[in-house]
């Protein structure tokens, strides 16, 4: 079936990287973007960026610009997120997520299960 | 950047009420809005899609409608398993923004 499959649980200190991955499969990789969401405890979903696996293309939110890396690696239909310099407000639920196109619009219908990390001393 | 306001950003209703909930755009989106449902500990799950089409296996309860720059998400009669928060989002530009949420809570 489709589905994304994202790497477990981390836990880091503050100014380290954390290199999250969102494996997918059931479908044909190259064709859809994937987009990383996080959630903070208790908070909203905030978008993080989006990478398009035909070429590597990548957008990301002004917020994280600087400091967020997406990448892929077709070969395994993965995609990866690295974000560094963290800090204590960045630890969150971390997911990734397929858009698909339908006619009349765009929307995020399979979601990996989540990546919790926590970012302490 | 795009900005989307839910409200009410939580409300109190008991099983087989009629809810809705409202999101605005700060600029038009056409009909470029989707609704996810999102339970506790769970990764959201898309609802409806282009403002007002059904996602696949999502029960008729659910409906959305608008164009431009208000929504609505209506659920016609609550059940308990929609207890849950709401996100609105626009797929109209990146970044993909979404709205604060709407926590349904039981009453």
């Amino acid at each position: 079936q489709v589905q994304l499959v994202q790497s477990g649980a981390d836990v880091k200190k503050p100014g380290a990287s954390v290199k999250l991955s969102c494996k997918a499969s059931g479908y044909t990789f190259t064709s859809f973007y994937l987009h990383w969401v996080r959630q903070a405890p208790g908070q909203g979903l905030a978008w993080m960026g989006l990478l398009d696996p035909r070429g590597g293309s990548t957008s990301y939110s002004q917020k994280f610009q600087g400091r967020v890396a997406m990448t892929w690696d077709t070969s395994t239909s993965t995609v990866y997120m690295e974000l560094s310099s963290l800090r204590s407000d960045d630890t969150a639920v971390y997911y990734c997520a397929r858009e698909s196109y339908y006619g009349s619009g765009n929307a995020f219908d399979i979601w990996g299960q989540g990546t919790v990390v926590t970012v302490s001393s | 950047d795009i900005q989307m306001t839910q409200s009410p950003s939580s409300l109190s209703a008991s099983v087989g009420d009629r809810v809705t909930i409202t999101c605005r755009a700060s600029q038009t989106i056409s009909t470029y809005l989707n609704w996810y449902q999102q339970k506790p500990g769970k990764a959201p799950k898309l609802l409806i899609y282009a403002a007002s089409s059904l996602q696949s296996g999502v029960p008729s309860r659910f409906s959305g409608s608008g164009s431009g720059t208000d929504f609505t998400l209506t659920i016609s009669s609550l059940q308990p398993e929609d207890f849950a928060s709401y996100y609105c989002q626009q797929s109209f530009k990146t970044p993909r923004t979404f709205g604060q949420g709407t926590k349904v809570e039981i009453k």
